[in-house]
């Protein structure tokens, strides 16, 4: 079964700075596809980043940026210019193709401090 | 985009009760969904698999007598929690697939027994 490992708990980042927030995962699959999701205090999921594994490429949606290393298992999202809208919950998933859920790490709560 | 529309919000029941939440794919065709569990402060960990037509797939430890599970369209997947006891108390969360494999999010259901 694949798993996906979130290191950290609870990470904090000063407004206007850049955080990193970290995942692994593991899995023997060799298409699938990993996500970003925030939840912000009203628990709304909401699709931060997405990242195709046969891509190369690593996925961006403006100040939010991914280094997947598919050798590593590892995906890292990178949040540019933090604002205080960031603050929330983080969870890495993981999907196979086809018509599977997604299953998630167990998150990181992001503080920004003004 | 695709909305996914989940109801009850926000239910408070009796303990002893049974309680039945919606998830409907509003725009799209959805032949399968998903639903999760959320306790406070912790991962989505996912309960079942929702099939259009057919019966549902249950994670190993939740108890298919007690959350029931029906998908008779493709656009509509309830989750009954049957005799429900505190314990049952927790944010329950479906998510919907469409034909392009993407995954959308109702916005939970905050189920409370008292």
């Amino acid at each position: 079964a694949q798993t996906v490992t979130q290191s950290q708990p609870e990470m904090s980042v000063q407004e206007a700075e850049t955080v990193t927030l970290s995942c692994t995962y593991d899995t023997s699959e060799s298409d699938y596809y990993l996500f970003w999701y925030k939840q912000p205090p009203s628990r709304q999921m909401i699709l931060v980043i997405r990242q195709e594994a046969y891509k190369q490429q690593n996925a961006t949606e403006n100040r939010f940026s991914v280094n997947f290393q598919k050798a590593a298992k590892s995906f890292s999202l990178k949040i540019s210019d933090s604002q205080l809208g960031d603050a929330a919950m983080y969870f890495c998933a993981y999907r196979n193709s086809g018509n599977t859920p997604l299953v998630f790490g167990k998150g990181t709560r992001l503080s920004v401090i003004a | 985009g695709a909305v996914v529309s989940q109801h009850p919000s926000r239910v408070i029941c009796k303990s002893g009760t049974s309680v039945k939440i919606e998830c409907r794919s509003l725009d799209f065709q959805a032949t399968t969904m998903f639903w999760y569990r959320q306790f406070p402060k912790q991962s989505l960990m996912l309960m079942a698999t929702s099939n259009e037509g057919s019966k549902a797939t249950y994670e190993q430890g939740v108890e298919k007598d007690k959350f029931l599970i029906n998908h008779a369209s493709l656009t509509l997947s309830t989750l009954t929690v049957t005799s429900a006891h505190p314990e049952d108390s927790s944010f329950y969360i479906c998510s919907a697939l469409n034909l392009n494999e993407k995954l959308f999010f109702g916005s939970g259901t905050q189920l409370s027994v008292l």
